[in-house]
């Protein structure tokens, strides 16, 4: 069955750096547009990035220069480099897949940027 | 970037009866050459990740009960819960796909009265 599963949440201080992880099992992750999310209880829901089936990555202008999305095929997994830290980043940060909307998601890793 | 804006912020609903969830997106997410809207909507329960439970805007996702349905084109949507279950007690959420930033509505939360 199709499952993601993040990993690499944590505390950090503003200006720090923090990878996530999502590993994917049961589908090819590289078969479909695959994305980061991010959920905090004052901004809600936030798209933050994708990979497309080609390998082309999209940014929303909040992480545009600081997050870096990739992707491993031979891992079947996805990842998230962020650098340059702040608070306003603190949040739950979830993978998921999208064929049409978000069909599948994570369980989400909590990020917290705090001095 | 597209907007999309909720309504109500919140509603209570006595157990059996109609909720219904607007979603207003500031520009159209209808695709005039495949006439289909690029809308789904989500559920989301405590301590969950959202749950999809309709996209193109009305095409229920496998397993969701048929008390839910999508509605609406263009610019206007509605999500109708037709007889309010105490397992529906959610926030819920439009998004539109149509373009890139992918972007959420502020959520619905729904309650019991």
């Amino acid at each position: 069955q199709v499952q993601l599963v993040e990993s690499g949440g944590g505390l950090v201080k503003p200006g720090g750096s923090l990878r996530l992880s999502c590993a994917a099992s049961g589908f090819t992750l590289s078969d479909y547009f695959m994305s980061w999310i991010r959920q905090t209880p004052g901004k809600g829901l936030e798209w933050i990035s994708y990979i497309t089936t080609s390998g082309t990555m999209y940014y929303a202008d909040s992480v545009k220069g600081r997050f870096t999305m990739s992707r491993d095929n031979a891992k079947n997994s996805l990842y998230l480099q962020m650098n340059s830290l702040r608070a306003e980043d603190t949040a739950v940060y979830y993978c998921a897949r999208e064929p049409t909307g978000f069909d599948y998601w994570g369980q989400g890793t909590q990020v917290t940027v705090s001095a | 970037d597209i907007v999309m804006t909720q309504s109500p912020d919140s509603l209570a609903v006595s157990l059996g009866e109609r909720a219904t969830i607007n979603c207003k997106s500031s520009q159209t997410v209808l695709y005039s050459s495949s006439n289909k809207n690029y809308l789904a909507w989500y559920q989301q329960k405590p301590g969950q990740p959202p749950k999809l439970l309709i996209s193109w805007a009305s095409t229920r996702e496998s397993g969701v009960p048929d008390r839910f349905s999508g509605s609406g084109s263009g610019t206007d949507f509605t999500l109708t819960i037709s007889s309010l279950q105490a397992e529906d007690v959610a926030v819920y959420y439009c998004q539109q796909y149509y373009t890139t930033p992918r972007t959420f509505g502020g959520g619905t939360k729904v309650e019991i009265k």
